[in-house]
């Protein structure tokens, strides 16, 4: 069975401060791992996604992410945040196109940006 | 192109009615798949259609229940309504089952009274 922890229901940081979300995941089988965001009232937004490659991900709106195999991670950042940054933030992993499209969610991170 | 839609946005039910929720996919898209979401459970998945048949399930009773129609268009039902199964609801699509990334709609907000 597929999990994704993430540290922290809740990050506030200055406007221009870097941003760090952390996931963590856990698969039977090489995993595909995504970032979404979600405004209020509204549903996900895909900020990037790894499936094979590069383990170093560029997603929109300036966030990354590093997918490390041997730390079974997958960390959201941002250089420098930006107050429409401020948004609720998923981590999911799903079984790698396997005939299966389920996504398996973290319980989320509510980011805020301080001016 | 159009992203995914779900009608409604928001509804208002009573405990013991009966409620259906509407996903039209992004066009060429033929995986849809629904999720509920709520403060206490997070997002969790409910099911996926594909081609007209239910692929994958999450763990939901039976009252939860869905369709696919031939132009991939999907629809959820809920019978029996519990206070418990206020949420939002969201519909995801894809192009097929082996290209992951999912599109979301806007979700439809399902508050039981």
């Amino acid at each position: 069975a597929q999990s994704v922890t993430q540290l922290g229901s809740h990050v506030s940081v200055s406007e221009g401060a870097l941003v760090l979300l952390r996931c963590n995941y856990s698969s039977s089988v090489p995993p595909y791992l995504f970032w979404y965001v979600q405004y209020p009232n509204q549903g996900l937004q895909l900020l990037l996604k790894y499936t094979t490659g590069a383990t170093l991900v560029k997603g929109i709106n300036g966030f990354e992410a590093e997918f490390k195999k041997s730390e079974t991670s997958f960390h959201l950042t941002k250089p420098s945040a930006h107050m429409s940054d401020a948004a609720e933030y998923f981590c999911a992993v799903s079984s790698g196109g396997g005939g299966s499209e389920k996504l398996v969610f973290g319980k989320g991170t509510k980011l805020t940006v301080n001016p | 192109k159009a992203g995914v839609t779900q009608t409604p946005r928001y509804l208002i039910k009573t405990r013991g009615q009966q409620v259906t929720l509407s996903c039209s996919p992004i066009s060429g898209h033929r995986s849809v798949s629904w999720y509920q979401q709520t403060p206490g459970q997070g997002l969790q998945f409910l099911f996926e259609y594909f081609s007209e048949t239910q692929r994958n399930k999450g763990n939901f009773p039976g009252r939860f229940s869905g369709r696919q129609f031939s132009n991939s268009r999907s629809e959820m039902n809920v019978s029996t309504l519990e206070l418990g199964d206020s949420a939002l609801y969201l519909c995801a699509s894809s192009v097929d089952r082996t290209y992951n990334e999912q599109f979301f709609g806007p979700g439809t907000r399902l508050t039981v009274l």
